[in-house]
């Protein structure tokens, strides 16, 4: 049982340059998320997804796109990279049925993301 | 506003000694409530939920006070191996499955 994986774990880019990073998740959860952490700032939500097929904005979507064409993958793409995206990049899951015991999201080990 | 707040620290402590960690939150209708631990350069990881009741874990107990919209993590006996940021996290205003995270405070505990 992996949990919550993430690739790649490190990437630097140019400005303008595109990429792909894949979340996936082995513990049938319905609900996943996509975070950004910067120094001093909390984990800010991207997008997320409340099952296969669906997505939504977050708090700070811009410059960002998702698919969630499986259940267990969670895909977040960068269209054309800028510094203000230099971030550490988490990806989560949970079930979220309601109340605390479902609420709880479970990590993956990030991927760390600079852009020249 | 902030929807979490917490200060940032670090707090600096011996080993063996109790800290206490406050947070506070601006949703009276959160009904989720958690401290999750984070190591230097490392993903957050479930520390405790926090009940209404108050709950304790081996040396950690949280505490949540309603009326006051505060959290609050009690560690005792400080291990090298707490040294972490902690953060203070509740689900959002509009759906109970979004969190919010507080920016954590940092825990450094010495020999």
């Amino acid at each position: 049982n992996a949990g919550v994986t993430q690739t790649p774990k490190f990437r630097v880019l140019k400005t303008g340059q595109s990429m792909t990073l894949l979340c996936a998740q082995d513990m049938n959860h319905e609900y996943m998320y996509w975070y950004r952490q910067d120094p001093g700032m909390g984990l800010r939500l991207i997008h997320y997804s409340v099952g296969e097929g669906t997505t939504a904005k977050g708090e700070v979507p811009d410059g960002y796109n998702v698919s969630r064409l499986k259940k267990q993958n969670f895909l977040l793409g960068l269209e054309s990279a800028a510094p203000s995206q230099t971030s550490v990049y988490f990806c989560a899951s949970s079930y979220s049925t309601g109340g605390p015991s479902t609420d709880t999201q479970y990590f993956g080990p990030g991927t760390r993301l600079t852009v020249l | 506003r902030k929807e979490v707040e917490q200060d940032p620290g670090p707090f600096n402590v011996p080993e063996g000694a109790t800290v206490a960690f406050n947070c506070t939150y601006s949703n009276s209708a959160s009904q989720s409530f958690f401290w999750y631990r984070q190591d230097c350069r490392k993903e957050p990881k479930l520390l405790m939920s926090v009940y209404s009741s108050g709950n304790e874990d081996g040396r950690f107990t949280a505490q949540l006070n309603r009326a006051s919209q505060y959290i609050s993590l009690l560690i005792r006996d400080s291990k090298l191996s707490d040294s972490a940021t902690y953060l203070c996290v509740v689900n959002g205003m509009d759906s109970s499955y979004k969190l919010i995270f507080g920016s954590g405070t940092r825990l450094l505990v010495r020999p």
